[in-house]
């Protein structure tokens, strides 16, 4: 069976320090990779998406960038963070092609000071 | 580009009391899926619909897709404190998902 890890749970950072968010899946292979920021109390907002090793497609222009070394792991960065990139990163995945049903992680909570 | 619309954002209701929430849009839409969010958790998928008039059941959840494929319901009868959470619909476009803003299951103490 598939597995979505996403590692830390919680971060605290201050502004202007660089972020590292990383997501790895098992038990599958080629999927489709997300990375999505939920503010408290709100929807989803899709950040990155990739559809092969090293393709990254950017939704929402802003101070931070994603990474696909590998297949199966999505990689969200920031050279400095700030106060407004507080909130829960979600990472996903779905089988390769369009139309099927996306996977998330455990979350990532971040909180920028 | 596509949108759809969800209403309402928060419903509160008493334990044993039905809830439902509607997913709109002004185009057609060629499939529709539905996830939940249990507070201070991840979305989990619950189901995919992609026939017009289309209803699937999960206990007591019932999922309809419209005739013309313009909206979607959740409804559960008879909720429980299990049912506490945020309901999404979600649109799949191209790789991606088109989410509603969901609507937020309140269970009145």
């Amino acid at each position: 069976s598939q597995t979505i890890h996403q590692w830390p749970a919680t971060l605290v950072q201050p502004v202007g320090s660089p972020l590292s968010l990383e997501c790895t899946v098992e038990g599958t292979s080629n999927p489709n990779l997300y990375w999505y920021r939920q503010a408290a109390g709100r929807g989803l907002q899709l950040l990155f998406y990739s559809v092969g090793i090293g393709q990254i497609s950017s939704e929402v222009p802003q101070n931070l960038s994603a990474s696909r070394p590998q297949d199966r792991q999505f990689i969200l960065s920031s050279k400095k963070l700030l106060l407004s990139d507080s909130g829960f990163y979600l990472c996903a995945w779905s089988l390769g092609g369009r139309s099927y049903e996306q996977y998330f992680g455990p979350g990532t909570r971040l909180t920028v000071t | 580009g596509q949108q759809v619309m969800q209403i309402p954002q928060y419903q509160h209701v008493q334990e044993g009391e039905d809830f439902t929430t509607y997913c709109n849009s002004s185009t057609t839409l060629s499939n529709i899926q539905w996830y939940k969010q249990r507070p201070g958790g991840h979305p989990v998928f619950l189901i995919q619909l992609v026939k017009s008039g289309e209803v699937k059941k999960q206990k007591r959840l019932t999922f309809q897709f419209g005739e013309a494929k313009k909206n979607s319901s959740l409804h559960i009868t008879a909720t429980q404190t299990t049912d506490v959470g945020t309901y999404f619909c979600a649109l799949n476009s191209n790789y991606q998902l088109i989410w509603g803003a969901g609507t937020k299951l309140i269970i009145k103490p």
